[in-house]
């Protein structure tokens, strides 16, 4: 399709394991974003990447949270260490040049630590 | 510091009503831009509309409109004669020019149930 596709749709993880989520934005595409949204909580910012490189990743709770564009088109969401309360729905958004154009959303990748 | 806030967690109507979704904001910037998403079931954010900070001209797309007041800081959002396929998560946002990055800031949501 012609939308953002995130992988997996649920991903359930022990306690202390490390995960990685995946968002395939719109083609062409430059801008990308990661936000985490808890049950009952709207959607809060992790990072923002412009092309290859992080612009901004001043919403990343800890160190334990990373992220990756490599050649400026996926993006992978890598957690280590998980802990219960990472659990959320992480949301991968794209826009066409970032800034303030519209943000395309993804469906999400449902992430539940046991 | 910037900040969304919609006070209405939850709204319950009967299809054909009209309906109001409150939205206030907070920021220290003179450029910024306001959103309104819609989330249904499936979780995927769905755009609705993007306001600027100097357009207060209210705006109407087929059933829904939208009232843009910088004097009191809101932004609601009106549905008029509701239908059950309304029936979602609706979060406004705020973007500041500031931040040159596009990044959003969200309300908590309100859950809009329409009843057939």
């Amino acid at each position: 399709g012609a939308g953002v596709s995130q992988t997996p749709s649920n991903k359930v993880t022990e306690k202390g394991k490390y995960v990685e989520l995946r968002c395939d934005p719109i083609s062409g595409h430059t801008a990308l974003y990661w936000y985490r949204q808890s049950l009952g909580q709207g959607p809060e910012f992790l990072i923002y990447f412009q092309g290859t490189g992080a612009a901004d990743d001043s919403g990343l709770p800890n160190d334990r949270f990373f992220a990756v564009r490599p050649e400026g088109s996926v993006s992978t969401l890598k957690i280590q260490r998980t802990e219960r309360g990472d659990s959320a729905v992480y949301l991968c958004a794209s826009s066409l040049i970032g800034g303030n154009t519209e943000a395309f959303f993804g469906q999400g990748t449902r992430l539940t630590v046991v | 510091a910037q900040k969304v806030t919609q006070a209405q967690t939850e709204i319950s109507v009967v299809e054909k009503e009209d309906v109001t979704l409150d939205c206030v904001y907070e920021t220290r910037d003179t450029t910024y831009y306001l959103f309104w998403y819609k989330q249904p079931p499936s979780g995927e954010l769905v755009f609705l509309i993007r306001r600027n900070s100097f357009d207060e001209q209210n705006e109407i797309s087929g059933r829904y409109s939208w009232n843009f007041q910088k004097s009191t800081s809101s932004f609601n959002f009106t549905i008029t004669a509701s239908q059950v396929v309304d029936s979602a998560v609706y979060f406004c946002a705020l973007s500041e020019n500031s931040s040159n990055t596009g990044k959003l800031i969200f309300g908590q949501g309100t859950t809009l149930q329409v009843k057939p």
